[in-house]
């Protein structure tokens, strides 16, 4: 049973078309949920952490915010550069450690 | 660039033989992850290893795969008798706690011909 789903699978916006990702989570003892941007042959490449709920973070036409059951990722206006796999990880005690677990990730294409 | 360094990035080995993928953290970080990508299944959790110590190696198969994280030098994910389904991108990742986010190398494509 996955502990992290994402929504959509796949996102397709024209430039300025404002949206949101969506990471619903079922963990308990929350202790941080991390939000990646990757693109193609690339690794991961860290965003945001957001750590309690009603929490938000942004940065340029990205806002992160976290609910006790969800997070979401506002894009506003993207533009084309803003296409990217984004993936969402919680990290909660398990067995003494504290290892993210990864959702699937949203393909977000963005057309000029 | 003080990132994360995984090497080699693309690596090819016939089934049966041994894969050996490298990986350098972040400078100041003594925890490194593993975790193996897969386009149907996303980033999958292998191993977690701070320096000369595997702390939850949970992830990963219980043959074939080993993980060390040596005193000095970079942490060694070694795969013996590859098979096909080994095929993946393998990912390395490093952070300064257990708590605090990861940092990604680029990764390492393996393919088993």
């Amino acid at each position: 049973e996955d502990q992290v789903t994402q929504s959509p699978e796949a996102l397709r916006l024209q430039e300025g078309e404002s949206s949101s990702l969506n990471c619903s989570y079922t963990v308990s003892g929350l202790r941080g949920l991390f939000w990646y941007r990757q693109d193609p042959g690339k690794g991961p490449e860290f965003l945001f952490t957001l750590y309690s709920a009603g929490e938000e973070k942004e940065k340029e036409r990205l806002k992160a915010t976290l609910t006790k059951k969800e997070s979401f990722l506002h894009i506003t206006a993207p533009k084309p550069e803003d296409s990217a796999t984004y993936l969402c990880a919680v990290q909660a005690e398990s067995g003494g450690s504290y290892i993210p677990t990864f959702g699937r990730g949203t393909s977000l294409i963005v057309h000029p | 660039n003080a990132g994360v360094m995984q090497n080699p990035r693309h690596l090819v080995r016939r089934r049966g033989q041994e894969a050996r993928l490298r990986c350098s953290p972040m400078k100041g970080h003594s925890h490194v992850y593993w975790y193996r990508q897969l386009p149907e299944e996303g980033l999958k959790f292998m191993v977690y290893l701070q320096k000369e110590n595997i702390i939850d190696e949970s992830g990963m198969p219980k043959e074939r795969f080993s993980a060390e994280f040596p005193k000095e030098g970079p942490s060694i994910l070694r795969i013996q008798q590859v098979v096909r389904g080994d095929s993946a991108a393998y990912f390395c990742a490093s952070s300064s706690s257990d708590l605090s986010p990861l940092h990604f190398g680029n990764g390492t494509r393996l393919t088993v011909t």
